[in-house]
């Protein structure tokens, strides 16, 4: 069991750039989940993915956020034309189907500048 | 009202104290309670899952829920430096759909030699 690794592990960009977080989950975890966390906060739900399929997807999820997990292995999460606001960690978690179980990545600490 | 309330501390106890960290809840939905903790600057870490009300012990944690309270503990006996963290509940609903997680705000623990 290697665990969920994520990649990179920080990022600094400018205002305006598109940057991309990549997930790699447990390898037998068939759902797939994205998060972000503010300082001083709870992770809040981004959206998730069982295998390849997008099932749900938080209002948080704006017209510039992108996920994708295309063969149902790995995930991309991109951000267009990034805000300051967009400054945070971005978690990702797998788990098997049926269980609450997840199982956390170290994140991607985004920094907008 | 917000649905998952947890005093953000910070807490500071001293090595050995028993440390009592608690969520309440305003779904009543959610079926299943977990408890991650998580280190600075790292993805949180699924210390217990339940599922009932009543209490599970593991090591020197001890999980308590009361589902017709909407109040969730976690309990640390003969606590160490290495559980300093900031504690997050997290909740999950039981029914087909409900998957993603709601986190706590979470609390802020130092545990002084």
């Amino acid at each position: 069991d290697t665990g969920v690794s994520q990649d990179p592990r920080h990022k600094i960009t400018k205002r305006g750039q598109n940057v991309t977080f990549r997930c790699d989950p447990i390898s037998e975890h068939n759902r797939l989940y994205w998060y972000r966390q503010t300082l001083g906060q709870g992770p809040e739900f981004l959206t998730y993915f069982q295998n390849e399929a997008q099932l749900e997807k938080s209002r948080l999820l704006s017209d510039r956020f992108s996920a994708e997990r295309p063969k149902g292995s790995f995930s991309t999460l991109e951000i267009q034309r990034t805000e300051q606001g967009d400054s945070a960690m971005y978690l990702c978690a797998s788990s098997r189907i049926n269980t609450g179980e997840l199982f956390f990545g170290e994140g991607s600490r985004l920094t907008v500048l | 009202q917000k649905e998952v309330e947890q005093d953000p501390g910070p807490l500071s106890v001293p090595e050995g104290a028993i440390v009592s960290l608690n969520c309440t809840y305003s779904n009543s939905a959610f079926q299943y309670f977990m408890w991650y903790r998580q280190y600075s600057r790292k993805g949180p870490e699924l210390l217990m899952y339940t599922y009932s009300s009543g209490n599970k012990e593991d090591g020197r944690f001890t999980a308590q829920v009361d589902k017709s309270s909407k109040y969730i503990s976690l309990f640390i006996r003969d606590s160490q430096p290495s559980d300093s963290a900031t504690y997050l509940c997290a909740f999950r609903g039981g029914f087909q759909g409900a998957q993603k997680l709601v986190f706590g705000q979470g609390t802020r623990l130092t545990i002084n030699p």
